[in-house]
């Protein structure tokens, strides 16, 4: 099924660990999204990347990093990990049309990610 | 810059009763508007959008939302409730003429349904 597919589905680390959640999508969209879920803070931007080669921090970057591998692959890494960053994450991607309207976002599944 | 604030972080209703949830935004462009739905344990599911066409927006399981410039407005209304609808709503603005701007989103309102 066309979409955006997120590994793992859960993770737990201990506090310092390093790891790469990924994500890829079929739908041939430029634009691919990195965003965390905590509870009544609704989904914030940690990355983006509007096109293959480019990528922008969001509104919580602090502690990632993002690397765009190609059009359909959109990574983030957490070098040193902290409890602060046990939260779901969310990778979307987007298309764009006439005069920059957006049509939505399709999202992955997400990942559970516990750090102890 | 863009936000969007969700009025009520929890709304209970009763099954068939009305659903309103409201949504404020904030844009310095003509904004794109969305609404998602999130269930328990799930991801995020698209319920509708609106984008400059019609203020009035129809989605999917019977929800439809108005977009009300002057009121800078985005409520998400369905006419009867189901106990299926019990759900975090998100309200999600994002700022046309901006490709590549990414969607802000709202806190949510969390939807419960009774019998």
């Amino acid at each position: 099924n066309a979409g955006v597919t997120q590994t793992p589905k859960f993770q737990v680390l201990k506090t310092g660990q390093s790891m790469t959640l990924q994500c890829a999508q079929d739908m041939n969209h430029n634009s691919m999204y990195w965003y965390r879920q905590d509870p009544g803070m609704g989904l914030r931007l940690i990355y983006y990347s509007a096109s293959e080669g480019t990528t922008d921090k969001g509104e919580v970057p602090n502690g990632y990093n993002v690397s765009r591998l190609n059009k359909r692959e959109f990574s983030l890494r957490l070098e040193s990990a902290a409890p602060s960053q046990t939260s779901v994450y969310f990778c979307a991607s987007s298309e764009f049309g006439w005069a920059g309207t957006n049509y939505g976002y399709t999202f992955g599944s997400g990942t559970r990610l516990t750090v102890v | 810059a863009q936000s969007v604030t969700q009025l009520d972080s929890h709304v209970s209703v009763s099954e068939g009763t009305p659903v309103l949830l409201r949504c404020n935004y904030s844009s310095s462009y003509s904004p794109s508007l969305f609404w998602y739905v999130q269930h328990p344990n799930k991801g995020l599911q698209l319920l509708l959008k609106y984008t400059s066409a019609a203020t009035l927006v129809k989605g999917i399981n019977g929800f439809e939302a108005e977009f009300k410039k002057s009121e800078t407005s985005f409520h998400l209304t369905k006419p009867s409730a189901h106990m299926s609808d019990a759900a975090e709503y998100f309200c999600v603005v994002s700022d046309r003429n901006q490709a590549g701007t990414a969607l802000i989103f709202g806190k949510g309102t969390t939807l419960s349904v009774s019998s």
